[in-house]
């Protein structure tokens, strides 16, 4: 069975710092991985995904993900980070051959001045 | 293109009573996903379909919840009876296609509260 650990419950960083939330899955098959944003009282909005291909992913509002398959790592990042970063932040993952998307418990990321 | 469109945004109840959520997913997405998203946690699958068929339906808990997708289409979770531990966000998502590749589009959200 798949699963995804996200180590870091909450970051907090200062605004135009960089950041790094790290995420880790669990699957015996290969798997697509997903990165998810959610805003208070919001649903889930995609930030960036992983198929195939390159192992760097570039997604929406400046963040990326790099896919590292020896480490069953994919870690989001970003170089600077602004106030309406502050959100909550899951990892997904989904084998290549199911539907079923599992997400870690999330990562609450504080932006302060 | 409209979203994955969830009623009502925010419901409270007294225990021991029903309450149903609603789901209209984005229009030509077959599959649909119910999921459970306590406080502080991420989303957990209730239940998914394919079209009408409910394929995944191993974490719903089938003594008090419900679900249908009666035409493929929109789709209701029905909760009876409701207990507190059910407080909680429910949300809906879709996706088109098959296989793994496809993005789940999620909706706002129903915020349920038992009291």
């Amino acid at each position: 069975a798949q699963s995804v650990t996200q180590l870091d419950s909450q970051v907090p960083v200062f605004e135009e710092a960089p950041v790094e939330l790290r995420c880790n899955y669990s699957s015996s098959v290969s798997v697509y991985l997903f990165w998810y944003v959610q805003y208070p009282n919001q649903g889930l909005q995609l930030l960036l995904k992983y198929l195939s291909g390159s192992t760097l992913v570039k997604g929406i509002n400046g963040f990326e993900a790099e896919f590292n398959k020896s480490q069953t790592s994919f870690h989001l990042r970003k170089p600077s980070v602004h106030i309406s970063d502050t959100a909550e932040y899951f990892c997904a993952v989904r084998d290549t051959g199911f539907q079923k998307l599992v997400f870690g418990t999330g990562t609450r990321l504080l932006v302060s001045p | 293109e409209a979203g994955v469109v969830q009623s009502p945004r925010y419901k409270i109840i007294e225990k021991k009573q029903p309450v149903a959520f609603w789901c209209n997913p984005i229009s030509g997405h077959n599959t649909l996903y119910w999921y459970l998203q306590n406080l502080g946690q991420g989303p957990e699958l209730l239940i998914r379909y394919e079209n009408e068929e409910a394929v995944d339906d191993s974490q719903l808990p089938k003594d008090r919840f419900s679900a249908e997708r009666l035409k493929g289409v929109d789709s209701t979770l029905k909760i009876q009876p409701a207990e507190l531990g059910d407080s909680a966000v429910y949300l809906c998502a879709s996706s088109s296609g098959t296989g793994g590749r496809t993005e789940a589009f999620f909706g706002q959200g129903t915020r349920l509260t038992v009291v």
